[in-house]
């Protein structure tokens, strides 16, 4: 079945690049998404990629996409401490269904 | 942009009780919505499809008898916890869909609702 995996903890230092990586499993997926979780909070779409593109860059966010590997990543630039959250990396597959992978919680250290 | 309303954000309760959480779509119509359970550290895990005026579609091995859906509009989708139990004392979020620019199906989440069971 499908499935979404991403490493589930990353710690950084303010102000350096955060890359949060992730791979599925189904190679129909039409669209892969990031969403952002705060403590005690729904889940806040971040962006999302289209699969024919393999870079999608939106101010400090850039999204590289593999395909032919079914990787997607996230990389933050000049990472603030506003950006400690949980991150999740989620692949549409038919009928609307959305599976999200087990979210990367981001430590940003002062 | 899109919002989701999602009430009660916290709520205690009974064992033995039946609790509703209701979901909004504000500025926009959900023909469909998504109700998800959350535990600690871990992913969402979809509960149930719910499309406006027919019956809520359930993933496998969640019970449609304890947790009722109803999404008589297309801005209201509600979620019951039937007879709750401590073990059903979870965080549930709802989404709403949409659709994004370029056509991706864009989920909006509401904020959630942590429900505790005693």
């Amino acid at each position: 079945g499908e499935d979404v995996e991403q490493s589930l903890f990353l710690s950084v230092r303010e102000g350096d690049s955060s890359v949060i990586n992730c791979t599925y499993t189904d190679s129909s997926s039409t669209y892969l998404y990031w969403y952002k979780q705060e403590p005690g909070a729904g889940l806040q779409l971040l962006t999302y990629i289209f699969s024919n593109m393999d870079m999608k860059q939106d101010q400090r966010l850039t999204v590289l996409l593999n395909k032919k590997d079914k990787h997607l990543s996230l990389r933050i630039a000049d990472t603030q401490t506003g950006d400690s959250a949980i991150y999740f990396c989620a692949e549409e597959t038919g009928g609307f269904k959305t599976i999200f992978g087990a979210g990367t919680r981001l430590f940003v250290k002062a | 942009g899109a919002v989701v309303s999602q009430h009660p954000s916290r709520v205690i309760c009974k064992s033995g009780t039946s609790v509703k959480i209701e979901c909004r779509s504000l500025d926009f119509q959900a023909t469909t919505m998504f109700w998800y359970r959350q535990f600690p550290k871990q992913s969402l895990m979809l509960m149930a499809t719910s499309n406006e005026g027919s019956k809520a579609t359930y993933e496998q091995g969640v019970e449609k008898d304890k947790f009722l859906i109803n999404h008589a509009s297309l801005t209201l989708s509600t979620l019951t916890v039937t007879s709750a139990h401590p073990e059903d004392s979870s965080f549930y979020i709802c989404s709403a869909t949409r659709q994004g620019r370029a056509g991706a199906n864009v989920l909006t989440f509401g904020a959630g609702s942590r429900l505790t069971v005693l």
